[in-house]
């Protein structure tokens, strides 16, 4: 198994521009989140899906998107990019279960913008 | 809603000795805390849990304690290796009566531990 993995690593935006981050799970998790890195600051919780087709939002859910198509797929759209968006971005997932909520974290999406 | 406070934010030991990490949540109707550790460029892995039903437990040379009534609960790290070097976080999940469980982690601010060899 591959786990979670992200894509792109790096991406350098300029004000104004918009990109997707992508974030894919072959665990056939059902929860999956996004979550993002400042310093010094935690992680703070964008967006969850407990499934396909549900999603809700997280503590700072303000400029972001997403959308849950698939079991696999979690993507999270950026429209018009702003400095304070400048993060590290986690996207994680986790099986439903009474006995079980590890979330399993993918290795993150470094965004600057400029 | 809830909000995890996570002290120290930077914690210095000599190697062999143990660390300590505590942590405060807010919200009563928490009823799960995992504690993560993250290695530099890397996303953050599972450690340790406890659940609100249990005070403490134990895993060779981790372990976390949790004081319900109090609303706190630590990690304890116990001869210290510098491989242990890294940012540790806590984080509650909250629930409520009525709900269905999202996994959801309100994480703590982190604590960066540095072992010296």
């Amino acid at each position: 198994n591959a786990g979670v993995t992200q894509t792109p690593k790096f991406r350098i935006l300029k004000i104004g521009q918009s990109m997707t981050l992508q974030c894919t799970q072959d665990m056939n998790h059902n929860y999956m989140y996004w979550y993002r890195q400042d310093p010094g600051m935690g992680l703070k919780l964008i967006y969850y899906s407990v499934g396909a087709g549900i999603t809700d939002k997280g503590e700072v859910p303000n400029g972001y998107n997403v959308s849950r198509s698939t079991t696999e797929d979690f993507p999270l759209r950026l429209e018009l990019a702003a400095p304070s968006q400048t993060s590290v971005y986690f996207c994680a997932s986790s099986y439903s279960s009474g006995n079980s909520y590890e979330q399993y974290f993918g290795p993150g999406t470094r965004l600057t913008v400029t | 809603g809830e909000n995890v406070e996570q002290h120290p934010s930077t914690l210095s030991v000599q190697e062999g000795d143990s660390a300590v990490i505590k942590c405060t949540y807010s919200d009563s109707a928490s009823n799960y805390f995992p504690w993560y550790k993250q290695e530099l460029g890397k996303g953050p892995q599972l450690i340790i849990d406890i659940r609100s039903n249990v005070g403490e437990k134990k895993d060779q040379r981790i372990a976390v304690t949790l004081n319900k009534t109090a609303k706190h609960f630590s990690l304890h790290i116990t001869e210290t290796q510098p491989e242990d070097s890294a940012v540790y976080f806590c984080a509650a999940s909250p629930t409520h009566r009525g709900s269905s469980n999202t996994g959801k982690l309100i994480f703590g601010q982190g604590t960066t531990l540095q072992v010296k060899p």
